[in-house]
């Protein structure tokens, strides 16, 4: 079966510090690969997505960015954080067929401080 | 425009009741599938049922059923019997562009569901 793993589970971090989220899936090869961050008591907002290694679109123009250097690898870093990046950060993995869903990780909680 | 609505930021429930929530949608794309997640508090997101745009019968998953009215784009969740586990919130969500291999899900704002025992 597939797994799919965040960490950190939380943290917190100075404004003007970088940033690196890890997100890993098991079980599946070439999978689609989505970050959402979810502000409090808010919906999903995509940031980036990726359909192969090294193919990344973004969704927000922002100080965050994505790389996908392993198959079932995908990495969210900043190099200065913002006091606005502040956030639940989740990692989902899906097939992009219209059927399929997007399974989610258990989420890393940001806080910029 | 907004393209998923959740018109409910919050709703209370007696224990054992059924519960509607309520989704809306908006597409051009006469090829689309409709999601409902699960959040509780840890924040983990959870899959919990699916209808395409095409299906003629309602899906149905346990407890779970979703009400689709395709000329309303009307994706309604209903919880028959709910439970205290049931606290949580509730986002509905849509794929648009099936045929691209980059089709995202997009997410409607979420209704907070409160159990009452």
């Amino acid at each position: 079966s597939q797994t799919i793993h965040q960490w950190p589970a939380t943290l917190v971090q100075p404004v003007g510090s970088p940033l690196s989220l890890e997100c890993t899936v098991e079980g599946t090869s070439n999978p689609n690969l989505y970050w959402y961050r979810q502000a409090a008591g808010r919906g999903l907002q995509l940031l980036f997505y990726s359909i192969g290694i090294d193919q990344i679109s973004s969704e927000v123009p922002q100080n965050l960015s994505a790389s996908r250097p392993q198959d079932r690898q995908f990495i969210l870093s900043s190099k200065k954080l913002l006091l606005s990046d502040s956030g639940f950060y989740l990692c989902a993995w899906g097939r992009g067929r219209h059927t399929d869903t997007q399974y989610f990780g258990p989420g890393t909680r940001l806080t910029v401080l | 425009a907004q393209k998923i609505t959740q018109t409910q930021p919050g709703m209370f429930v007696q224990e054992k009741e059924a519960v509607t929530l309520d989704c809306t949608y908006d597409t051009s794309d006469p090829s689309y599938g409709l999601f409902w997640y699960k959040q509780p508090s840890s924040g983990e997101m959870i899959f919990l049922i699916y209808q395409g745009s095409y299906d003629q019968q309602n899906a149905t998953e346990g407890r779970y059923s979703l009400n689709f009215q395709k000329a309303r784009k009307s994706a309604n969740l209903v919880i028959s019997a709910s439970q205290l586990g049931d606290s949580a919130m509730y986002f509905c969500a849509m794929r648009e562009a099936w045929y691209s291999s980059a089709s995202k899900i997009i997410f409607g704002s979420g209704t907070r569901l409160s159990i009452r025992p």
